[in-house]
């Protein structure tokens, strides 16, 4: 069974430094073709997509916010982590992460999310 | 950059057919996956590949792809089916696009 569960701070200050990582389990993403990639949801609006890192840790970002992320990953722990640099309140959203893979190349396995808002 | 447009609302009656629509340049070369999410629950992949349908997903739910435009069809829409849905792709650089969702009302 393919599971992934989000974890991290559910309040940071503006201008922090968010860290989130993302823990799965039943498969690796050193299987060739696997990925896992964060999106994000505001209260009430669209998700939007972050960031993606595959089995060959090559790195996809969101044009509009690829100076502000990093995403990497653990192998032997099974985790992805995302930071995100300076943060904002209109950076107030549920993360979520997800797998994708070569059968589907779609988001297949999403993770419960996890909510994080910024205030000070 | 690279955006996918889609209906803010689409209504329909029990039994009838939900169509969804979702636009974007890049269409035509790649593909378009189909996300609903309910209320407090994360996204299920229900179309992948424009018009495939993952093992679980009811019969009623297909999709199609014509130019620049995809849609996702509800066939025999149930009350259950009320939610918001979300287009997906991404363009030749491996960018992934969310649209904007559309929410399904069943009347």
């Amino acid at each position: 069974q393919v599971t992934l569960r989000e974890s991290g701070p559910a309040l940071v200050k503006p201008t922090q430094t968010l860290t989130l990582t993302c823990t799965f389990s039943g498969f690796s993403l050193s299987t060739s073709g696997m990925c896992v990639s964060w999106i994000r949801q505001p209260p009430g609006k669209a998700l939007e997509w972050l960031a993606l890192i595959d089995w060959d840790d090559d790195k996809y970002y969101s044009t509009s916010l690829k100076t502000r992320l990093t995403i990497s990953k653990d192998t032997s722990k099974n985790q992805v982590v995302l930071t995100m640099t300076n943060m904002d309140p209109v950076d107030t959203a549920t993360y979520y992460c997800a797998r994708k893979e070569t059968y589907y190349d779609a988001f297949d396995i999403w993770g419960q999310g996890t909510m994080v808002t910024v205030s000070s | 950059s690279y955006e996918l447009t889609q209906p803010p609302s689409v209504s329909v009656s029990p039994g009838q057919t939900a169509r969804i629509t979702c636009s974007g340049d890049a269409l035509p070369k790649q593909y378009a996956y189909w996300y609903q999410q309910k209320p407090g629950q994360a996204p299920v992949l229900v179309i992948y590949k424009d018009s495939e349908r993952p093992s679980g997903i009811p019969e009623r739910f297909s999709g199609s792809s014509s130019g620049t435009t995809v849609t996702l069809t509800i066939s025999g829409v149930q009350a259950e089916d009320e939610a918001d849905y979300y287009c997906q792709s991404a363009d030749s650089s491996g960018i992934v696009v969310f649209g904007g969702g559309t929410k399904l009302t069943v009347l």
